[in-house]
C-alpha cells in the first residue's frame, strides 16, 4: 500500500516502552479533540477523543492529556507494539469541521 | 474496512486533464467530507456536504468542485490539473452535521499522480 510519505517529525520507541506524542493546537475555542492513527495505505482511524471540560481520558493502552492553558494535547501509548507504528494526528474542532495537526510518525524498534 | 468506499485507489494523469474521484459514505451517514493530504501540508479540509447540500468550504481551489448525489455518494472533480495537485485525497463521512462523537470515518483514499 501507499505510505503517507510526509516530511514529519519522527518518534522512535523501543518495543515495550511507553510513547508520548505531542500536539499543539491553535484555537482556544476548540471544545473537542481527537487523535487519529494512519497506517500505511489506509485512511486515518479514530483512536481516542476528549472534550475540553476534561484534562485526561483513558482508553485501552492509550491516554490523552489536554492542557488548555498552553493549548497542548498529548497521546500516551503504553507498552508500544510493532502494530502501533503509524502516523498520528491530533484534530481539533473549528466551527463544524475538524482541523488536523501536521502529524508525528511513530516508529517502533524491535 | 471502514465502510467508506473510495474509487479509484490510484490515478495517474497528465497536466491539464480533468479527473473525478468518487466516494460512497458509510451506511446511514449523511455527511461527506473531502480532504487533501500532500507531502508538505498534512490533511487539508476541502469541502463538506450534508444530505446533498454544501455546508462548508475549506481551502478548495476554484479548479476543484464537488457534489453529493441523492443516493449520498459524492464526487470530487479536479480540473486543469497541475503537478502540485498530486496528493492523497480522502473522503470521510459522519452521521450528521455537528457530529462530534467519534469524529469521522475515513476511506482509504485515492492517490492522484499528475505527470
Amino acid at each position: 500500500g501507499e505510505s503517507v510519505g510526509l516530511h514529519l517529525p519522527t518518534l522512535s520507541v523501543q518495543e515495550g516502552d511507553n510513547s508520548i506524542i505531542n500536539c499543539a493546537y491553535s484555537n482556544s475555542a476548540s471544545d473537542y479533540f481527537i487523535w487519529y492513527k494512519q497506517e500505511s495505505g489506509k485512511g486515518p482511524q479514530f483512536i481516542i477523543d476528549i472534550r475540553s471540560n476534561m484534562d485526561k481520558r483513558q482508553g485501552q493502552r492509550v491516554t490523552v492529556l489536554l492542557n488548555k492553558t498552553v493549548k497542548h494535547l498529548s497521546l500516551q501509548i503504553a507498552a508500544t507494539q510493532p502494530g502501533d507504528s503509524a502516523v498520528y494526528f491530533c484534530a481539533e474542532t473549528v466551527g463544524q469541521n475538524f482541523v488536523f495537526g501536521p502529524g508525528t510518525r511513530l516508529s517502533v524498534l524491535p | 474496512d471502514s465502510g467508506v468506499t473510495q474509487t479509484p485507489k490510484h490515478l495517474i494523469t497528465a497536466t491539464g486533464q480533468r479527473v473525478t474521484l468518487r466516494c460512497s459514505p458509510r451506511s446511514g451517514d449523511l455527511s461527506v467530507y473531502w480532504y487533501q493530504q500532500s507531502l508538505d501540508q498534512g490533511l487539508q479540509f476541502l469541502i463538506h456536504y450534508y444530505n446533498g447540500e454544501e455546508r462548508a468550504k475549506g481551502n478548495i481551489l476554484e479548479r476543484f468542485s464537488a457534489q453529493q448525489f441523492p443516493d449520498l455518494h459524492s464526487e470530487l472533480n479536479l480540473s486543469s490539473l497541475e503537478l502540485g495537485d498530486s496528493a492523497l485525497y480522502f473522503c470521510a463521512s459522519s452521521v450528521g452535521v455537528h457530529e462530534q462523537r467519534n469524529g469521522y470515518t475515513f476511506g482509504s483514499g485515492t492517490r492522484l499522480t499528475v505527470v
